[in-house]
């Protein structure tokens, strides 16, 4: 298995432009989460889907941070406009679903995009 | 509101050394505690925990729950560069399998 699978790596791009980030999760798993990572911040959960449906974006900053799942097995996070305080590594995870204890909630990250608003 | 603190936030150690990193937490309807490694790149899954008093164990690493007290707490021995990483405590508070994640303790081991 490929593992997840996330594009770009690496982004430059200038204040306003829009950015599209995109994840690919393991084949299988029915769980997908969106995070951001910075120094001062941590790891903070964007939003998630189950079954390609998204079930919590209360994590996500503001109007500008859009996401979506089209089909189990693609989605993307988009930012437009971008500012500089978007700056961060955005990570991907996927996991096969729900949890009790059977680890279905075992999440697998991607490589992550850093992304640098100029 | 569910959080997880770890502590330290930072450790510097030699090689050989014994470390124990901390994680507590507070949630509504807790599932399961997660462990990860964070190297330079993407965070990988080290154990999950979901009964008390009950050792998980990976070579020099072991992991334990306590449930009642709410943390865990992750053992490294005999310590060796390799280990340097974040290690990020997460739980899982409820059925729909998200994570709420710690900020990580950052730990340095000197040749």
């Amino acid at each position: 298995d490929a593992g997840v699978i996330q594009s770009p790596r690496h982004e430059v791009t200038e204040m306003g432009q829009e950015v599209t980030l995109r994840c690919k999760p393991i084949s299988g798993h029915n769980s997908l989460f969106w995070y951001r990572q910075t120094m001062m911040r941590g790891l903070e959960l964007l939003i998630y889907f189950n079954n390609n449906v998204p079930i919590d974006d209360s994590g996500m900053p503001e109007d500008r941070f859009s996401a979506k799942m089209p089909n189990a097995s693609f989605s993307t996070l988009k930012i437009q406009p971008s500012e500089p305080r978007d700056s961060a590594v955005y990570f991907c995870a996927s996991s096969s679903g729900t949890s009790g204890g059977t680890g279905g909630e075992t999440q697998y990250f991607g490589p992550g995009t850093r992304l640098l608003v100029l | 509101e569910d959080k997880v603190v770890q502590s330290p936030l930072s450790l510097v150690v030699h090689e050989g050394d014994t470390v124990t990193l901390n994680c507590s937490y507070e949630v509504t309807n807790f599932r399961s505690l997660l462990w990860y490694k964070q190297e330079k790149k993407a965070p990988t899954f080290l154990f999950m925990l979901t009964s008390s008093g009950i050792e998980k164990k990976s070579g020099r690493l072991s992991s334990i729950l306590d449930k009642k007290e709410l943390f865990s707490i992750l053992n490294i021995t005999a310590t060796q560069t390799g280990d340097s990483a974040v290690y990020l405590c997460a739980v899982c508070p409820g059925s729909q399998g998200n994570l709420i994640f710690g900020k990580g303790t950052k730990l340095s081991v000197k040749p």
